[in-house]
C-alpha cells in the first residue's frame, strides 16, 4: 500500500517568514495530494491540493509543488502569521472511481513565533 | 455548508464493553471515513465505505467492525472496549477527493 513520510516534524519559523513541509510517497499510481490544515482542538480542513497533471499551485499565500519523477510534494508558505501556527498534515491517494481513499503523513507542527 | 457531525465529543468507557461511535452527514456523500489520531502517528484509516453497506478494511481495523445502513451514518463499534483504544477518533465523508471532518470523539477507556 502507499507511505508517505512528512517532514519535519516540528518547524518553528519567525513571523513573516516562510515555511517549508515535505512530503515523499512510495506509490507511482497516487495522483492527488492534498494538504490539510488543523488548529488546536479543531478538526482537520483542506488548505490546498494538486493533482498529477500539475507541478505546481498557488492560493494567496501558500503553494504546494508536486514532482511526480521524484515521487515528492511540498507546501509552502510565504510571509507567515501566528494564525498559521497548526498541526498540517499531508496525503495521497489515487483519486478516481468512488474511493479517493487517502494516506495522510504523520504531521508537522508549525509555531510561528510573533 | 458541509455538516459532518459525530454522537459524543467525550466517551469514557470500561475495558471489555461494547462502543458505538456515530457519524451523520447531510450531503448525500457517498464515501465515508473513520481514522483515530494519535500524537506522532497522524490518521491512520480504521475503515471506509463508498456506498450503503459496503465497507473496506484500512490500515489498522483489528479490534474495529463498522455499519452503514443508510447513505448518511456510518458508525464505528468497538466490539470489546481496550485500553490501547483510547485515542480520538474522527469520522469524515468525501466528495471528489476532499474531505470533510466531524468534529471528533475523544474515547477513553479505562
Amino acid at each position: 500500500g502507499e507511505n508517505v513520510e512528512q517532514h519535519p516534524s516540528t518547524l518553528s519559523v519567525q513571523e513573516g517568514d516562510s515555511a517549508v513541509i515535505k512530503c515523499t510517497y512510495s506509490d507511482s499510481a497516487s495522483n492527488y495530494f492534498p494538504w490539510y490544515k488543523q488548529e488546536l482542538g479543531k478538526r482537520p480542513q483542506l488548505i490546498i491540493d494538486i493533482r498529477s497533471n500539475v507541478g505546481e499551485k498557488k492560493d494567496q499565500r501558500i503553494a504546494v509543488t508536486l514532482n511526480k519523477t521524484a515521487k515528492h510534494f511540498s507546501l509552502h508558505i510565504t510571509e507567515t502569521q501566528p494564525e498559521d501556527s497548526a498541526v498540517y498534515f499531508c496525503a495521497a491517494s489515487q483519486g478516481g472511481g468512488s474511493n479517493y481513499k487517502l494516506t495522510f503523513g504523520k504531521g508537522t507542527l508549525l509555531t510561528v513565533n510573533p | 455548508d458541509v455538516k459532518v457531525t459525530q454522537s459524543s465529543r467525550y466517551l469514557v468507557k470500561r475495558t471489555g464493553e461494547k462502543v458505538f461511535l456515530e457519524c451523520v452527514q447531510d450531503m448525500d456523500h457517498e464515501n465515508m471515513f473513520w481514522y483515530r489520531q494519535d500524537p506522532g502517528l497522524g490518521l491512520r484509516l480504521i475503515y471506509f465505505s463508498y456506498d450503503v453497506k459496503m465497507k473496506e478494511k484500512g490500515d489498522i481495523p483489528e479490534g474495529y467492525s463498522v455499519s452503514r445502513e443508510k447513505k448518511e451514518r456510518f458508525s464505528l463499534i468497538l466490539e470489546s472496549a481496550s485500553t490501547n483504544q483510547t485515542s480520538m477518533y474522527l469520522c469524515a465523508s468525501s466528495y471528489l477527493g476532499e474531505q470533510y471532518f466531524g468534529p471528533g470523539t475523544r474515547l477513553t477507556v479505562t
